[in-house]
Parts: structure tokens; sequence; C-alpha cells
């Protein structure tokens, strides 16, 4: 069974470009999980869905991030403008059904804004 | 204001040594923990849990013990080896959510 699946795995980009990063989580699962790394933070959660509403976006740092989910088997999560200190690595995560015991995350999409 | 914390950034043991990570956390109401593993270049990895209704669970090498009235536990590796440097995180699941602790990096040199 494929696991949570993001894209792209690295992208570099220069400041004010448009980010889109994309993920596919566990068939089946319904809940699905923007998480983003840095050194300071930890994992910190941007937004999360559950089937497909999106439930809290509180951890979303500004309006200049975005996220979508149109369907059950796809999430993009956009940055426009990207500056350099969006510069991190975002993941991906899912849970089958409603605040399940294991969450699953994907590799991950690491993003260097110049 | 973290709810879970891992106050120790990093951590470095020998080789067949003990290793023990730690982690607090402040929400009484959390009746569940996990530790994830983070390899460079991958997304962190489910390790092992623990019910707020047991004080101790083991798989192999690997031993979670939660101390309820300190609201603390710990992840225990022994012996460590050298495939266990890794980032580990504490997480617990809240409402429809998780919540992380910062991570730990933990070294085991040869």
């Amino acid at each position: 069974d494929a696991g949570v699946i993001q894209s792209p795995r690295h992208e570099v980009t220069e400041m004010g470009q448009e980010v889109t990063l994309r993920c596919k989580p566990i068939s089946g699962h319904n809940s699905l999980f923007w998480y983003r790394q840095t050194m300071m933070r930890g994992l910190e959660l941007l937004i999360y869905f559950n089937n497909n509403v999106p439930i809290d976006d509180s951890g979303m740092p500004e309006d200049r991030f975005s996220a979508k989910m149109p369907n059950a088997s796809f999430s993009t999560l956009k940055i426009q403008p990207s500056e350099p200190r969006d510069s991190a690595v975002y993941f991906c995560a899912s849970i089958p059904g409603f605040a399940g015991n294991t969450i699953y995350f994907g590799e991950g999409s690491w993003l260097t804004v110049v | 204001d973290q709810q879970v914390k891992q106050n120790s950034p990093s951590l470095s043991v020998q080789e067949g040594r003990i290793s023990i990570l730690n982690c607090d956390y402040t929400n009484s109401m959390f009746d569940y923990f996990l530790w994830y593993k983070k390899y460079p270049a991958e997304g962190p990895t489910f390790l092992i849990s623990i019910s707020s209704i047991k004080d101790k669970n083991e798989d192999g090498r690997f031993t979670v013990f939660l101390n309820k009235s300190a609201k603390h536990l710990s992840l225990h590796i022994v012996p460590s080896q050298p495939g266990d440097s890794a980032v580990y995180f504490c997480a617990a699941p809240y409402g429809q959510n998780f919540v992380f602790g910062p991570g730990t990096r933990l070294s085991v040199l040869p």
C-alpha cells in the first residue's frame, strides 16, 4: 500500500514566486494535515482537513499561505508570494478516520526560497 | 505555549549504552502518547505509543515510560545502535489534531 505521497521533493525558487506543494493521502484516510518543520519550532501544524473540509487553519502563518483539498485524494499548499523565511520542510500527513491514534507522514517537500 | 516539550535538543550516547529521551506535557487531558523517529530527508515514522492507563510499554529495544502525576514520559533505547541516530518526536493526539514536541536529535556513536 502506498504511503502519503508528496511532490515536489525539493523546490528552489526565487523570492516573490508562487510555490505549490502537493499531497496524496493514503487511500481511505479521512483526515489530512500539513506540517512545517523548522530548526526553531520543530513540527508546526499549519492546517488540517477532515473529509476534505478545512477544520483548523490557525497555524497558517499569514495570508500568503493557502491550502485546498478538492477531493479525498489530493491537497495543495500554496505560498504566494514566497519569502526566504518560508524555507523549510513541509510535511503532509494523514490518519484513518476521525482522531485516529497514529498519524502517517509523507517524505516531505524541501523548500528553499532564495 | 508548547503543550508538549522536549527540553533536550540533542543527545549523544555510546553504542551499546542506554539512550533516554524525555518529554513533558502540560495538558492533563492527553490520554495517549506516541514517539516518532525521523531520519534526514525522510518523513517521521511511528515508533511506539502508550496509553494513559499504562505506565510502561515495551517493544524490543524500545520502552516508553509514563508518569502521569509528573506529566512526564520517556523513551528508553537499550542497547543503542548507530542506526538509532535520528530525531525523535514526542506527540499526543488532541481532539482532531496531534501536538508534537520540538524533537530531540539522538546521535549514537560507534
